[in-house]
């Protein structure tokens, strides 16, 4: 069962305007959650992170919301950029102790110039 | 240089062969990871190793083995591959002695294609 899920598979954006990208998880347990970001025929490299006890987390382009009642969490990229073109993957990662990650199915996000 | 390297990087085999996948890494980093990506399912956990003398099953181990033959090394064995194991597959790395110990470094990625 799908623990951390990403609705929209697909999302064109133009560039300099925002783009949003969504997750949804079911377990109330997770203690952080990751954002990666992943081009092609390359391995996915960690974007930016919040930690359950936060609701908010800034990095220069990229601000990452999350809403515990709600079990969401969202990726905001400010402007957005043509390089932001990439496959984007939500994660969270379990209180077990063993840092494992549980993603999502990816976002793939396309700036268009 | 990358820091986790992933060989080998396009594989095709047949049903029923072994094959074996590996992973080095140069970032002195204890814990190692084996996810493998499907198409609309994401990454999944197959394995991970927090160091050489502990192995431990994720998600998905079954028709899977590793071994952890030193720290920067964690290799990935189809012993009987079958065509559903088709597939990209993921080596990970993270260091838990160092803030965020929760980010996890990823390789390029080996596709297999099993026919």
């Amino acid at each position: 069962d799908q623990q951390v899920k990403q609705n929209s598979p697909s999302l064109s954006v133009q560039e300099g305007r925002i783009s949003i990208l969504n997750c949804d998880y079911t377990n109330s347990m997770f203690d952080y959650f990751l954002w990666y970001k992943k081009y092609p025929a390359e391995g996915p490299t960690f974007l930016i992170s919040i930690s359950s006890i936060k609701d908010k987390n800034e990095d220069g382009r990229f601000t990452v919301f999350l809403n515990k009642s709600a079990k969401h969490l969202s990726l905001h990229i400010v402007p957005s950029q043509p390089g932001d073109s990439a496959v984007y993957f939500c994660a969270a990662r379990g209180q077990t102790g063993a840092n494992n990650l549980f993603f999502g199915t990816g976002t793939r996000l396309t700036v268009i110039p | 240089d990358a820091d986790v390297t992933q060989t080998p990087r396009n594989r095709i085999t047949k049903t029923g062969k072994r094959i074996m996948l590996e992973c080095s890494q140069t970032k002195g980093h204890d814990r190692m990871y084996w996810y493998r990506q499907d198409p609309g399912l994401g990454l999944r956990l197959i394995y991970y190793s927090f160091d050489v003398k502990d192995i431990n099953k994720g998600e998905i181990s079954d028709g899977y083995s590793v071994s952890r033959q030193a720290q920067a090394k964690f290799s990935l064995s189809l012993e009987s591959a079958i065509p559903n194991q088709t597939a990209l597959y993921f080596c990970a790395t993270s260091d838990n002695r160092q803030y965020p110990f929760y980010e996890q470094y990823f390789g390029p990625g080996t596709r297999l294609t099993v026919t």
